[in-house]
């Protein structure tokens, strides 16, 4: 259990349907994040949200929508993907702006997204 | 701006020899260094981290990692690999705001 909890652990779609990445901490951690990790490429930010007020959007494309209710939970919604888009992506969380650079990050075991 | 290097994307082990994987840094002000591993198909885990102090810092599984501010780098290692310790090891430096940058990543293995 590492504090972070990432559903679904796996999730195959097709190019025209919409679905949900979901990542619940109960760490009282601040900011949480989304990461792209693709075979062979460094991890990509893609999302940073930091007193559920998104602070980061590194250029994302907007078939890829983030939201944040509440300091304890993170969405990434889908929809009309492409099949570049298959990757594992990662959630994490820290105690907050500032602070991440001293304590690090609290990563989720991620979703492994397919499409097809 | 900060950036990390890590040299060599995948490093070959016997069981029992040293780990020796490689980490430098560019930054601009004082650096935060983490490193990080992944096993397969899961999330990564803090291994150790440098913020200030002693500058040999030991952390998780027997690993550990010397800041040399004269070299920029922040070298892991472990005296004797164990088969468990393949993975990918991810070095990172703090930015100057809430961000961590990330090395490309150095893939494990050990040879039995």
């Amino acid at each position: 259990e590492t504090g972070v909890t990432q559903t679904p652990r796996h999730l195959v779609m097709g190019m025209t349907n919409k679905k949900s990445l979901k990542c619940e901490q109960h760490l009282g951690h601040n900011a949480m994040y989304w990461y792209k990790q693709s075979a062979k490429k460094p991890l990509e930010l893609m999302f940073v949200y930091s007193l559920e007020e998104r602070v980061e959007n590194n250029s994302v494309p907007s078939r890829f929508s983030p939201e944040c209710p509440n300091s304890s939970h993170l969405f990434l919604h889908l929809h009309t993907l492409q099949p570049e888009d298959s990757a594992l992506y990662l959630c994490a969380s820290s105690r907050g702006q500032g602070e991440a650079g001293v304590y690090g990050y609290t990563f989720g075991s991620g979703t492994r997204l397919t499409v097809v | 701006a900060q950036s990390v290097t890590q040299l060599g994307s995948h490093v070959s082990v016997s069981e029992g020899a040293l780990v020796l994987l490689r980490c430098n840094y560019s930054s601009s002000v004082p650096p935060y260094l983490f490193w990080y591993v992944q096993y397969p198909n899961q999330g990564l885990q803090l291994l150790l981290k440098y913020t200030t102090g002693a500058t040999l810092v030991k952390g998780i599984n027997g690993f550990e990692a010397e800041f040399k501010k004269s070299e920029t780098s922040f070298h892991l290692t472990k005296p004797s690999a164990h088969m468990s310790d393949a993975a990918e090891y991810f070095c990172a430096v703090r930015p100057n705001d809430y961000k961590l940058s990330f090395g490309a990543g150095t893939t494990v293995t050990v040879r039995a």
